[in-house]
């Protein structure tokens, strides 16, 4: 089955690039995305990014995607206290539903 | 933009008593939505599938008699938790797929439940 992995915290100082990391196993998925999630809120679409793509970059953030090694990541520069929250990427694979991993906890220190 | 509206956002019910969630998208029509369940400090889990018209299709685990979905409109799709229990307490998220393109979610704010 569909399965999406990342890791559950992610600790930086204010000012510092965060970089948080995700893998996923279904091969069709059509589109990746970012949702930001902070506390006892809904998610937020931050950014997607279709499969056929390497990279995109919007303001402060960057995605890359390698298809071949199914590793998804999200680059955030300039990382600032207002970013503190929790970071899910999703694929849509043969199901064509979102599968979510289970959440990366960003903390950004003074 | 795309805008979900979720009510109640937070609701504390005693043991036995059933509880209505709505889910609404305000300024675009959705034939499907999608249903929610967030344990602390966890991923989502995806409960249902809403659509417009239809059954919901609910995935496995999930009891139907336990969360009744109703999708009666374009904008409108409500979970309703019967008989609740402590142990339905929880964070219910709705979405709903706001454009053709990408199969991008907007959620609801969600709706904080506690069962005492």
């Amino acid at each position: 089955g569909e399965d999406v992995e990342q890791s559950l915290f992610l600790s930086v100082r204010e000012g510092d690039s965060s970089v948080i990391n995700c893998t996923y196993t279904d091969s069709s998925s059509t589109y990746l995305y970012w949702y930001k999630q902070e506390p006892g809120a809904g998610l937020q679409l931050l950014t997607y990014i279709f499969s056929n793509m390497d990279m995109k970059q919007d303001q402060r953030l960057t995605v890359l995607l390698n298809k071949k090694d199914k590793h998804l990541s999200l680059r955030i520069a300039d990382t600032q206290t207002g970013d503190s929250a929790i970071y899910f990427c999703a694929e849509d694979g043969s199901a064509r539903q979102l599968t979510f991993g289970s959440g990366t906890q960003l903390t950004v220190l003074p | 933009g795309a805008v979900v509206s979720q009510h109640p956002s937070w609701v504390i019910c005693k043991s036995g008593t059933s509880v209505k969630i709505e889910c609404r998208s305000l300024d675009f029509q959705a034939t499907t939505m999608f249903w929610y369940r967030q344990f602390p400090k966890q991923s989502l889990m995806l409960m249902a599938t809403s659509n417009e018209g239809s059954k919901a299709t609910y995935e496995q685990g999930v009891e139907k008699d336990k969360f009744l979905i109703n999708h009666a409109s374009l904008t409108l799709s409500t979970l309703t938790v019967t008989s609740a229990h402590p142990e339905d307490s929880s964070f219910y998220i709705c979405s709903a797929k706001s454009y053709s393109g990408a199969n991008v979610l907007t959620f609801g704010a969600g709706s904080r439940l506690t069962v005492l």
